[in-house]
């Protein structure tokens, strides 16, 4: 158990569709980092937010959004799912260090 | 922007033999790190290994170490004594002195054969 946890594991919906992810960071760890892994686009960063507040965005489309509540989870929105959109998305979390994040296991998107 | 680059997208080892994965990156600045991540079969990421641009000295932890050439941008990692449970994806990636996320190669296949 690396400390970040994400929630659901597995995620099935049909296009059109709109989901939440969930990640909580490892206990102390400020920053929340979205990844996406597709087969074809490898690691692709989406997002992250420092204590609530949105410090930088990526290769994030428009459909997709993020928030950082106070208890310092953080949900990754997704709406009008395509099929392109079927990944794994990874939550990390860091530290006031640098030496690398702590990832989450995952969760997968499979739109249908 | 920075890149990272992983020419080899997939090696070969045998068992107890050692293996190096080649990455390199394009970066301007002169203080950054360094990373190596493991995604075995599970797809978690796990931190093998990690290297400051201002350390001239390559980074070992156990059976892992890198060889890193700042003036080529050139950062490989070493696996000795290879085992099975070594074979994953490996990813090699950059973070910025002054930025926070991370930029990944686009992997190397590691199969270990007994």
């Amino acid at each position: 158990d690396s400390g970040v946890t994400q929630t659901p594991k597995h995620l099935i919906t049909a296009t059109g569709q709109r989901v939440t992810l969930r990640c909580s960071p490892r206990s102390g760890d400020l920053s929340v980092y979205w990844y996406q892994q597709s087969l074809d686009q490898g690691l692709q960063f989406l997002i992250h937010y420092y204590n609530g507040e949105e410090r930088a965005k990526g290769n994030i489309l428009e459909r997709f959004s993020a928030q950082q509540f106070p208890d310092l989870h953080s949900e990754l929105n997704l709406s009008s799912l395509e099929l392109g959109d079927s990944a794994l998305y990874f939550c990390a979390s860091s530290g006031t260090n640098v030496y690398g994040y702590t990832f989450g296991s995952g969760t997968r998107l499979t739109v249908v | 922007a920075q890149t990272v680059t992983q020419s080899q997208p997939e090696m070969s080892v045998q068992e107890a033999e050692t293996v190096t994965l080649s990455c390199t990156y394009d970066t301007s600045e002169s203080d950054y790190y360094l990373f190596w991540y493991k995604q075995p079969p599970s797809r978690q990421m796990i931190l093998v290994i990690r290297q400051e641009a201002y350390k001239q000295q390559n980074a070992t932890e156990n059976r892992f170490s890198v060889n890193f050439q700042k003036a080529a941008k050139s950062f490989s990692l070493k696996i000795s004594d290879s085992q099975l449970g070594d074979a994953a994806m490996y990813f090699c990636a950059y973070r910025s002195e002054y930025g926070n996320k991370l930029v990944f190669g686009a992997g190397t296949i590691l199969r270990v054969k007994s």
